[in-house]
């Protein structure tokens, strides 16, 4: 009954390749994110999705696209990846509360490291 | 945009002791504070959280307290456990009514010390 979960748990690939990591939540949220969480373990956000259409796009390189089939899935690919794109990739969701409220529940992170 | 300072970094207390993290913040309509714990391996669990109406929430052992005027909110652990060693983030949200987004703090390693 796992809450939100990501797939795969580990990626080691060589540089340049293309790559993609999945998510879904069963929690019936209207939003979804994903989390770039660097060796410093600063927990950056890259993207949102409300309802399947994007609502935040931070500073990413283009080479990330996310995609969102559905409310209860947020998938993200990445192109040419690259050595600084090691790191864990965190998936989120959320319900937005009439009172604003936006506890998020984060999945269990996939550790990608780049060759 | 949200600015969010966390502090210390790291922190060893001994076991029964208390343990603090403060946080500051920068936007005035930050008024959702959420307190995340993550686990080795894991990835980060909301703990406690408290709204700008609030100045202060008690959770058995974890309480937070919030002073907007300084704009500037901590954790407090008391009678601290072994399983209570992870990293702590502090965050910050404004309401204005749209989907704005949860800043975090850059995490406090907290060990304790059996």
């Amino acid at each position: 009954d796992t809450a939100v979960s990501q797939t795969p748990k580990y990626l080691v690939t060589q540089m340049g390749n293309d790559k993609s990591i999945k998510c879904e939540q069963n929690l019936g949220h209207d939003t979804m994110y994903w989390y770039k969480q660097d060796s410093k373990k600063f927990l950056k956000i890259m993207f949102s999705y409300n309802n399947k259409e994007l609502i935040i796009n931070e500073t990413v390189p283009n080479r990330f696209s996310p995609k969102s089939p559905d409310k209860a899935h947020l998938n993200l690919h990445i192109n040419s990846l690259e050595l600084g794109d090691s790191a864990v990739y965190f998936c989120a969701s959320s319900q937005i509360t009439s009172g604003g409220l936006k506890t998020q529940y984060f999945g269990p992170g996939t550790r990608l490291l780049v060759l | 945009g949200e600015n969010v300072e966390q502090h210390p970094s790291t922190l060893s207390v001994q076991e029964g002791d208390s343990a603090v993290i403060k946080c500051t913040y920068s936007d005035s309509a930050s008024n959702y504070f959420p307190w995340y714990k993550q686990e080795l391996g894991k990835g980060p669990q909301l703990i406690i959280d408290i709204r700008s109406n609030v100045g202060e929430k008690k959770d058995q052992r974890i309480a937070v307290t919030l002073n907007k005027t300084a704009k500037h909110f901590s954790l407090h652990i008391t009678e601290t456990q072994p399983e209570d060693s992870a990293v702590y983030f502090c965050a910050a949200s404004p309401n204005s009514g749209g989907y704005q987004k949860v800043t975090f703090g850059t995490g406090t390693k907290l060990q304790v010390i059996p």
